[in-house]
């Protein structure tokens, strides 16, 4: 079955640490992102890439890092850096910027 | 800019139907509609493109009213699983590399 996967679902971490979220497709997608959600609020892009090897910035990118060597796979790591990291993470996919997003189930992430 | 949806959240009895805006203060090339159940990632509902269509399946339909630069969502006859939270996605050109704008969504809760 095609779909995004994210792992894992529920992330605790301590104060300080780096952690690195997974998102994985097999949608042959050409563009990826990631989005950050805060309790009763909308979504909120932090990174996002139309092609491997090239990523952009969205509105909250600080405090975050993401690569993206294989089409398939588009890792996020919120560093220490980021000051208020505990949030639900959501990636999505599309075939082209702008197209349908389809969104894997999200990594729920605490920091403590 | 983000798009403002209205209402913010709205309650339902069972077969009441609904409408939910989502407006631009930016002339918009389409808008994407997504629901998302707590804890779960959002789903594609529809998209629109710029030209003023109306699209729908079931009792779910949208329109979108270029000269306002606004979509509106209607739900008719709505269900239980209508509930949650509807977000739209507004795209402001098609280069082909643009992305998605999320509004903060709209709660809908429907019941018996």
């Amino acid at each position: 079955d095609g779909g995004i996967t994210q792992s894992p679902k529920y992330l605790f971490r301590k104060e300080g640490q780096n952690v690195t979220l997974s998102c994985e497709q097999n949608l042959n997608h050409d563009a990826m992102y990631w989005y950050r959600q805060d309790p009763g609020q909308g979504l909120r892009l932090i990174y996002y890439s139309q092609i491997v090897n090239d990523f952009q910035k969205g509105d909250i990118a600080e405090g975050y890092s993401v690569s993206r060597e294989k089409k398939e796979s588009f890792p996020l790591t919120v560093t220490s850096a980021q000051k208020n990291p505990t949030a639900f993470y959501l990636c999505a996919s599309s075939g082209q910027g702008g197209d349908t997003q389809y969104f894997g189930p999200g990594t729920r992430l605490t920091v403590l | 800019q983000q798009p403002v949806q209205s209402p913010q959240a709205v309650i339902l009895r069972e077969g009441e139907d609904a409408v939910i805006n989502c407006s631009s203060s930016k002339a918009l090339y389409s808008v994407h509609w997504y629901r998302q159940k707590h804890g779960e990632a959002p789903i594609f509902l529809m998209i629109l493109l710029k030209g003023g269509e109306q699209k729908g399946h079931d009792k779910i339909s949208a329109s979108f009213n270029e000269k306002k630069q606004q979509s509106s969502l209607y739900l008719t006859a709505s269900q239980l699983s209508y509930s949650g939270t509807y977000f739209c996605g507004t795209e402001v050109s098609n280069f082909g590399n643009e992305k998605l704008t999320f509004g903060t969504g709209t709660r809908l809760t429907i019941i018996p």
